[in-house]
């Protein structure tokens, strides 16, 4: 079955400094990763996601992911933070059943905390 | 914003009483899904449909059942609450997967406080 693993169950940073979000995943012949955020009394947006193609993949907000496929991770990067990227980020491998049926499958989240 | 909403936001109520949490999109997308959100465990999901009257479970199930008679809207009801069943849902929906997974739209999640 498929797993995701957070390392981190919680990220505190002062404002400017850079992030890591570590997300390793259980092996799969065929892989999609997705990290998603959370921001407070909100639902899951999607941050990005990684079909296929190139293994650096970027958001729009500065967050960039990369697929590394030897050590089974996805981790999330980002060079600056700021205030608002205060929220809680989850990590995501869909996992395929049946043909195309699948279901996303989650970690457990990494609540990263910025700091003045 | 994808067009999901999910009714109630808040409830309380007493354990062994019934309990349907509505979720209602206006996107015309095949896939539903009925998640919980618990500390420590992230998003699991309770079970999941793929089209009118077609649903599965999913990791969570037990004590849970949902009903979709409608594209628009899937109804997922507790029969006797359980404390155990406190928690945040969050309806999500998606399109065909085609070759690949599409992404998966949120509600703003039903916050349920079983006493």
């Amino acid at each position: 079955a498929q797993s995701v693993t957070q390392l981190d169950s919680q990220v505190p940073v002062f404002e400017e400094a850079p992030v890591e979000l570590r997300c390793n995943y259980s092996s799969s012949v065929s892989v999609y990763l997705f990290w998603y955020v959370q921001y407070p009394n909100q639902g899951l947006q999607l941050l990005l996601k990684y079909l296929s193609g190139s293994t650096l993949v970027e958001s729009i907000n500065g967050f960039e992911a990369e697929f590394n496929k030897s050590q089974t991770s996805f981790h999330l990067r980002k060079p600056s933070v700021h205030i608002s990227d205060t929220a809680e980020y989850f990590c995501a491998v869909f996992a395929t059943y049946g043909g195309s049926q699948g279901n996303l499958i989650f970690g457990k989240g990494t609540k990263l905390s910025v700091k003045p | 914003d994808a067009g999901i909403t999910q009714s109630p936001r808040h409830k309380v109520t007493e354990t062994g009483t019934p309990v349907t949490l509505r979720c209602h999109q206006t996107e015309n997308h095949r896939y539903m899904y009925w998640y919980r959100q618990d500390p420590g465990h992230g998003l699991r999901l309770i079970h999941y449909s793929y089209g009118v009257k077609d649903t599965d479970k999913g990791e969570v199930s037990d004590g849970y059942s949902v009903s979709r008679s409608k594209t628009e809207d899937f109804l997922l009801t507790l029969e006797s609450a359980t404390s155990s069943q406190t928690s945040v849902y969050f309806c999500a929906i998606s399109e065909s997967i085609g070759s690949g997974p599409n992404e998966q739209f949120f509600g703003p999640g039903t916050r349920l406080t079983v006493l």
